[in-house]
């Protein structure tokens, strides 16, 4: 069965030090890969999605940007974290066409101080 | 612009009875939905979907009602249970479009003993 890992867990960072969250999804290939971000109050963003080693598209402009270095690893990094970048980052995966029934990790709740 | 709304931020219910989630939508493109439930800490977990060529689609205790004239769907959950306690996310999507899930904010369940 297919399961997906993302960490850590809990996280808190100074404004203005770097970041990097990693997720792996195990037992299916070439999946499609999301991050989402849920802050206070706004419900799920869709921050960046890849439907490929390398093919990253972002949605919104921000301070964070990801990699998919290999086929079920996509990382989501910052250089500088600023304040608004807390909320809880969820790592999601999808086959088939895009979006259709997302499956989610179990979310990094990221706190900037 | 919000294309996926829910605008019950939260609702409470007595044990047995129905819980009735309310989400509007305003783009026609959308041609499949879905219901996703999270508990606090957790990543959101698939529940139901329905497709537009279909009204309603049932799973258990929960089923999802489209009324696509007025660009509405319900999810009810009877008999509702403690359980159920979690924040219900409403999801949309299309094919032929960017085919991105659009979620909502969320309706938060509380039912009661």
């Amino acid at each position: 069965s297919q399961t997906i890992h993302q960490w850590p867990a809990t996280l808190v960072q100074p404004v203005g030090s770097p970041l990097s969250l990693e997720c792996t999804v195990e037992g299916t290939s070439n999946p499609n890969l999301y991050w989402y971000r849920q802050a206070a109050g706004r419900g799920l963003q869709l921050l960046f999605y890849s439907v490929g080693i390398g093919q990253i598209s972002s949605e919104v402009p921000q301070n964070l940007s990801a990699s998919r270095p290999q086929d079920r690893q996509f990382i989501l990094s910052s250089k500088k974290l600023l304040l608004s970048d807390s909320g809880f980052y969820l790592c999601a995966w999808s086959l088939l066409q895009l979006n259709e029934k997302l499956f989610f990790g179990s979310g990094t709740q990221l706190s900037v101080l | 612009d919000q294309q996926v709304k829910q605008n019950s931020p939260s609702l409470s219910v007595q044990e047995g009875r129905i819980s009735i989630l309310n989400c509007d939508y305003t783009n026609s493109m959308f041609d499949y939905f879905l219901w996703y439930k999270k508990y606090p800490a957790e990543g959101p977990t698939f529940l139901i979907s329905i497709s537009s060529i279909k009204d309603k689609n049932e799973d258990g205790r929960f089923t999802v009602f489209l009324n696509k004239s007025a660009k509405h769907l319900s999810l009810h959950i009877v008999p509702s249970q403690p359980g159920d306690s979690a924040v219900y996310f409403c999801a949309a999507s299309w094919k032929g479009g960017s085919e991105k899930l659009v979620f909502g904010k969320g309706t938060k369940l509380t039912v009661n003993p």
